[in-house]
């Protein structure tokens, strides 16, 4: 059965200090990987799409990787703005979209 | 550009009662994806409609059914509400083309229904 887990669920760290979030899946023929950021009460905010193993995107202070079994959120020098849960998905079996239960990450000033 | 704007904001139903939840999907999306999300768990995939037909459905019971229309809006209807039923209604909006993809998807500020 295809799978999305995401590690850790909680992560809080000082203004600064830059950590990583994990996201790990288990799906046949994975055909790309979403990154989404969603603030309380709010829809998921679109982040990033990748397709291949080995792809890499960034976007302000985020960095998104990608490789056969898991993908990486990178988050370098956050600010107490880049508080939010975030959230990996991938395409599973036609036009489902699995999503994980996401990282709630705290920016502490 | 009209993001994904969904109707009404907050819904108070009783078990038993039917539902009806709307979605005005993006300027120039064609498909609409409804999920569930409870509360501190990632949104769970209802169903999809692409050119007003279904076009993928998760593990939720025939209770929940959908339309979409011309215009491509679109709505959840929910019969024989459960207390399991509260949470947060999302609508995502896409632009997408047949067996290509895979496409990043719009969220709208979602439905927070309420059970009792």
């Amino acid at each position: 059965e295809d799978q999305v887990t995401q590690s850790p669920e909680a992560l809080r760290l000082q203004e600064g200090e830059s950590s990583s979030l994990n996201c790990s899946y288990t799906v046949s023929g994975l055909r790309g990987l979403f990154w989404y950021r969603q603030d309380p009460g709010k829809g998921p905010e679109f982040l990033f799409t990748l397709y291949s193993a080995g792809e890499e995107k960034e976007k302000e202070r985020l960095k998104a990787t990608l490789t056969k079994k898991e993908s990486f959120l990178h988050i370098t020098a956050p600010k107490p703005e880049d508080s939010a849960t975030y959230l990996c998905a991938v395409p599973s079996s036609a036009s489902k979209i699995i999503f994980g239960s996401g990282t709630r990450l705290s920016i502490r000033p | 550009e009209t993001g994904v704007t969904q109707s009404p904001t907050h819904l108070i139903k009783t078990r038993g009662q039917q539902v009806t939840l709307r979605c005005s999907s993006q300027s120039g999306h064609n498909t609409v994806s409804w999920y569930q999300q409870a509360l501190g768990q990632g949104p769970q995939f209802i169903f999809q409609y692409y050119r007003e037909e279904e076009n993928g459905r998760g593990n939720f019971p025939p209770r929940f059914s959908g339309l979409q229309f011309p215009n491509y809006s679109s709505e959840l209807n929910v019969n024989a509400l459960e207390l399991d039923d509260s949470a947060l209604y999302l609508c995502a909006s896409s632009f997408e083309l047949p067996d290509r993809g895979p496409y990043e998807q719009y969220f709208g500020p979602g439905t927070r229904l309420t059970v009792t």
